[in-house]
């Protein structure tokens, strides 16, 4: 069973830039997660999808995140502008939903913002 | 006051040492504890779960949970080197979907010396 698979693993951008990544994840998950983790902290939730729909994007700084899923499969986070404080690595998770509470995490997207 | 609470180590202990991670929490809310393993540059993958209070086994690995002292724990016996990595603590409140709106801690960097 193929994993999370995520694009690019590493971006490097000027502060003011955009960026936007990629997900696409393990084949028939209903719900899938963006987490921003920050060097030396957990992940923390961005937005969570379930199918098309947004379910949870509380902690998503919205004047400059933005993120779509794509006919409940493929997502993208984007960013725009940049600033500093958005280095950190963006993981996305997908899960069944089945009431096992586990994650599958790809292995990242690392952006250092300059 | 943060909802999950995980001392950051790093901890450093010989192979073959009983190793013990732990992590408390504040909202009584919380149903489902998780533990997850994070290699370098990689995505977490989850290592145990336990829904309410209690233990739970899985070949070195032993998870417990004590809701009415909000504290849940980790031990690792017969550690190996195999087992150096960053272990988070995870939760989550349930409800629709018991993977909603799981809160990681920050993250126990952990290393076993041969």
């Amino acid at each position: 069973e193929a994993g999370v698979a995520q694009s690019p693993r590493y971006k490097i951008i000027e502060k003011r830039q955009s960026v936007a990544f990629w997900c696409n994840p393990i084949s028939g998950h209903a719900t899938l997660y963006w987490y921003q983790q920050i060097l030396g902290q957990g992940p923390k939730l961005l937005i969570q999808f379930q199918n098309n729909g947004v379910v949870d994007d509380s902690q998503l700084p919205k004047d400059r995140f933005s993120a779509e899923r794509l006919k409940g499969v493929d997502s993208t986070l984007k960013i725009q502008p940049a600033k500093l404080e958005d280095s950190a690595v963006y993981l996305c998770a997908s899960s069944t939903d089945r009431g096992s509470g586990e994650l599958f995490f790809g292995e990242g997207s690392r952006l250092t913002v300059l | 006051q943060k909802e999950v609470e995980q001392d950051p180590g790093p901890l450093s202990v010989p192979e073959g040492a009983i190793v013990s991670l732990n992590c408390t929490y504040s909202n009584s809310a919380f149903q489902y504890f998780m533990w997850y393993r994070q290699y370098s540059r990689k995505g977490p993958e989850l290592l145990m779960y336990t829904y309410s209070s209690g233990n739970k086994e899985d070949g070195r690995f032993t998870a417990q949970v004590d809701k009415s002292s909000k504290y849940i724990s980790l031990f690792i016996r017969d550690s190996q080197p195999s087992d150096s990595a960053t272990y988070l603590c995870a939760m989550s409140r349930g409800g629709y979907s018991s993977a909603s709106k799981i809160i990681f801690g920050s993250g126990t960097r952990l290393s076993i010396r041969p």
